[in-house]
């Protein structure tokens, strides 16, 4: 079965400084995608990035980027020069390639120090 | 990104009576949509899988004749709480996957049964 972990309960970071979120899965697949996705308060998930496990390049969005280490089965989120509105709660999720089916980790509530 | 619109957002029943909340993909087909319930600092829990046209597949442990899913058309997906109780207070949310493999969520529906 899949399983996805986050070690992380709750992180800080100040303002404009980096911070790494981490989680790691568990897949006997070769082929499948992973995402983080942010919860701000208002509760509606919304998507920060993407990776599809083929590819050997990390993903990147703007201040948000991966490193997707597929052997070790890690996949951490670097959030550059922290802004307020990151403050959220951000989950690491799993999909199987051509299965519709997500698994998500139990989340890292993420505090953005002003 | 794809629009996934929920209703109603809130809501508040008495015990024993039945509550539907609705899930509308706006901007794309979606003949896939998930029911996901999070409790307080959790995570997401998959409910079930609507399938356009045809029956939800439910997760083990999700009570079929309780939660009624129905998904009557390519953009419409509805959840029927029934016989509501407050044990079933919770945050539910929808969600549909686009052709690109990710996962776009409604804004949620807190319910609450007194």
């Amino acid at each position: 079965a899949q399983t996805v972990t986050q070690s992380q309960p709750e992180m800080s970071v100040q303002e404009a400084e980096t911070v790494t979120l981490s989680c790691t899965y568990d897949t006997s697949e070769s082929d499948y995608y992973l995402f983080w996705y942010k919860q701000p308060p208002s509760r509606q998930m919304i998507l920060v990035i993407r990776q599809e496990a083929y590819k050997q390049q990390n993903a990147t969005e703007n201040r948000f980027s991966v490193n997707f280490q597929k052997a070790a089965k890690s996949f951490s989120l670097k959030i550059s020069d922290s802004q307020l509105g990151d403050a959220a709660m951000y989950f690491c999720a799993y999909r199987r390639y051509n299965f519709n089916k997500f698994y998500f980790g139990s989340g890292t509530k993420l505090n953005v120090k002003p | 990104g794809a629009v996934v619109s929920q209703h109603p957002s809130r809501v508040i029943c008495k015990s024993g009576t039945s509550v539907k909340i609705e899930c509308r993909s706006l901007d794309f087909q979606a003949t896939t949509m998930f029911w996901y319930r999070q409790f307080p600092k959790q995570s997401l829990m998959l409910m079930a899988t609507s399938n356009e046209g045809s029956k939800a597949t439910y997760e083990q442990g999700v009570e079929k004749d309780k939660f009624l899913i129905n998904h009557a058309s390519l953009t419409l997906s509805t959840l029927t709480v029934t016989s509501a109780h407050p044990e079933d207070s919770s945050f539910y949310i929808c969600s549909a996957s686009t052709g690109t493999g990710e996962l776009f969520f409604g804004e949620g529906s807190r319910l609450t049964v007194l």
